[in-house]
């Protein structure tokens, strides 16, 4: 079946360091992929998307590229920040799949002065 | 304009009893969907309703989980007689339409004593 799996957590790093956070799925066609980020206490919010292959989802200083070949979609950021501090879930939802998510078991993230 | 309501944000039931968990969709949105996450486990989709129709409930257990999204009022997930597996966070989702983003509420965790 269809899944996601992300690297396990916490991953700790120090302010401006550079982050980056391995996902790679499993599925029947060409799902559209996607980032979550959960701060503490709220609930989901979509951090960036890619639809197809080589597309790149950018937001807020993240990143992330649908690689097609190696099927992953590694989320990325340059220099993070305390205020990054969440769990960030990768998705996928299959073509025609409507809003019907498929989640990774998420990655904690700390960031530390 | 108000984002996806959910309450009790937390509820805890001794085993044998009913759990209601409630979802407010934001203004103007028709689809609801009901996310579980386990204990250590990423976000499992359990049911997805349009208005007073359930359009998919491949991921609902068979026995004792019911949801309804009635034409008046907030969407309802209802587990019968709880048991201390049920003890998760519920997630509730809405979007305007079936291939429009979907915007998370901030869960309710569900505690079996």
């Amino acid at each position: 079946g269809d899944s996601v799996t992300q690297m396990e957590g916490p991953v700790t790093l120090s302010e401006e360091a550079f982050l980056t956070i391995n996902c790679t799925y499993t599925a029947t066609g060409y799902p559209s992929l996607f980032w979550y980020v959960q701060y503490p206490g709220e609930g989901l919010q979509l951090l960036l998307k890619a639809t197809k292959a080589d597309d790149k989802g950018s937001n807020k200083g993240f990143e992330a590229t649908y690689r097609k070949e190696t099927t992953s979609f590694h989320l990325e950021k340059g220099s993070v920040q305390v205020s990054d501090s969440a769990v960030y879930f990768c998705a996928l939802i299959l073509t025609g799949g409507g809003n019907k998510l498929t989640f990774g078991t998420g990655t904690q993230l700390k960031v530390e002065l | 304009n108000a984002g996806v309501m959910q309450n009790p944000r937390h509820l805890v039931r001794r085993r044998g009893q009913e759990a209601r968990l409630r979802c407010s969709p934001m203004k103007g949105h028709s689809h609801v969907y009901w996310y579980r996450q386990l204990p250590e486990e990423g976000l499992k989709f359990m049911v997805y309703l349009q208005k007073e129709n359930i359009i998919d409930e491949s991921g609902m257990p068979k026995e004792r989980f019911s949801a309804e999204f009635p034409k008046e009022g907030p969407s309802i997930l209802r587990i019968q007689q709880v048991v201390r597996g049920d003890s998760a966070a519920y997630f509730c989702a809405s979007s305007l339409t079936k291939n429009t983003e979907a915007f998370f509420g901030q869960g309710t965790r569900l505690t079996v004593v």
